[in-house]
């Protein structure tokens, strides 16, 4: 069984520049996850989805923070303007309805210069 | 509100020898507990989890954590490092609030000296 793949794994920008991140879950999985993990720390999450649908976007900066999953599948999370507290490790994960246990990507680690 | 404790940022064991690493939990209700592990450049991967069926949980590699709800802790234990443990491990909440969200601890690295 594939995992949940994200993709860029590296991407350096300059700040106020935009940024989107990709992530496409185990197949058949209906939660989505995006966590950002700054480092040091654990990770906090920024938004969750049920099929296309928000479930939990509390902690998302909205300002400049995005993100849609509109087929139910994959997902792509987008900040614009960025800045330089953004540099972390955006992290996906997918989890099957019910149930706990979520399944990670590999991270996008972005750096924000 | 839920929130975990890691006692230890980092913890340096020897090769062979017993492995701890600490955590609290804060939960108003009885929680659904995990351990995730991070190794470098990759994805947290699940260890264990306790959902209140039996206290002491197996996990991979080893891995096992005591549930212990008179001291509001989830110890994480091996009773020998190898070096491929080498890792950070967080330890975790389910909110309850929210079904299915995590809360992560800190996390603490675990080194492995030869």
């Amino acid at each position: 069984e594939a995992g949940v793949a994200q993709s860029p794994r590296y991407k350096i920008i300059e700040k106020r520049q935009s940024v989107a991140f990709w992530c496409n879950p185990i197949s058949g999985h209906a939660t989505l996850y995006w966590y950002q993990q700054i480092l040091g720390q654990g990770p906090k999450l920024l938004i969750q989805f049920q099929n296309n649908g928000v479930v939990d976007d509390s902690q998302l900066p909205k300002d400049r923070f995005s993100a849609e999953r509109l087929k139910g599948v994959d997902s792509t999370l987008k900040i614009q303007p960025a800045k330089l507290e953004d540099s972390a490790v955006y992290l996906c994960a997918s989890s099957p309805t019910g149930q706990e246990t979520q399944y990670f990507g590999p991270g996008t680690r972005l750096l924000v210069l | 509100a839920q929130s975990v404790t890691q006692l230890d940022s980092h913890v340096s064991v020897s090769e062979g020898t017993p492995v701890l690493l600490r955590c609290n939990y804060s939960s108003s209700y009885s929680p659904s507990l995990f351990w995730y592990v991070q190794h470098p450049n990759k994805g947290l991967q699940l260890l264990l989890k306790y959902t209140s069926a039996a206290t002491l949980v197996k996990g991979i590699n080893g891995f096992e954590a005591e549930f212990k709800k008179s001291e509001t802790s989830f110890h994480l234990t091996k009773p020998s490092a190898h070096m491929s443990d080498a890792a950070e491990y967080f330890c975790v909440v389910s909110d309850d609030r929210s079904q299915g969200n995590l809360i992560f601890g800190k996390g603490t690295k675990l080194s492995v000296k030869p």
